[in-house]
């Protein structure tokens, strides 16, 4: 079993439309968490963290996170084709201790 | 603020040959990581620095690999002898552990071919 799951994908969703894209842990000791996004050829930048469980919203990106469920996802609203990338999520205990990406979500936006 | 440099960006090898990259952190970060991102997959920690010292070393193939920060700034990574498996993008990043503003900055990378 891999410490953080991701769905591979492709994940296609229409311009305009909201992504969805999902996370699983192994790790009941994580708490933070991140979702990268990272365009082809390029280094991940951090899109969002999250710590505690609940929604965290910014700009048009919201993370989810549900400890009980060890569930963690990311909601991209109105995607724009601008947006397809591959988006890792990774997490990890404090100080980024036994901290893991997943695999990574490739998201096409079609315009 | 300057980000995280790295060099080279590309570097191509034949199995057995030796190799390194350099990474020099953003100024002031105490926190420095070397990943392996193999195509298709999420990067891998290879070796956590804290300051000078290594905090996570648990992924990092020993009998090939070695890496340091003598200095508590910037760090090489060495791989003696490459094998064709190492062929992946090698990611420095940095962090200043400024509690919950934790964050990762990653440089561009070292592309690493072996042929």
């Amino acid at each position: 079993q891999k410490e953080v799951e991701q769905n591979s994908g492709p994940l296609s969703v229409p311009e305009g439309a909201i992504a969805s894209l999902n996370c699983t842990y192994s790790d009941r000791g994580s708490q933070s968490f991140f979702w990268y996004r990272q365009y082809s050829g390029k280094s991940p930048e951090l899109i969002m963290s999250i710590y505690s469980n609940g929604d965290k919203e910014d700009g048009r990106f919201t993370a989810q996170l549900n400890k009980a469920s060890q569930y963690v996802s990311l909601l991209i609203r109105d995607s724009q084709p601008s947006d397809s990338a591959t988006y890792l999520c990774a997490g990890g205990r404090n100080n980024f201790n036994k901290f893991y990406f997943g695999s990574g979500t490739k998201l096409n936006v079609k315009p | 603020e300057a980000g995280v440099a790295q060099s080279p960006r590309y570097k191509i090898i034949e199995k057995r040959q030796s190799v390194a990259f350099w990474c020099n952190p953003i100024s002031g970060h105490a926190t420095l990581y070397w990943y392996q991102q193999i195509l298709g997959q999420g990067p891998k920690l290879l070796i956590q620095f804290q300051n000078n010292g290594v905090v996570d070393d648990s992924q990092l193939p020993k009998d090939r690999f070695s890496a340091e920060r003598l200095k508590g700034v910037d760090s090489t990574l060495k791989i003696q002898p490459a094998k064709l498996e190492d062929s992946a993008v090698y990611l420095c990043a940095s962090s200043s552990l400024a509690g919950d503003t934790d964050t990762q900055y990653f440089g561009p990378g070292t592309r690493l071919t072996v042929l």
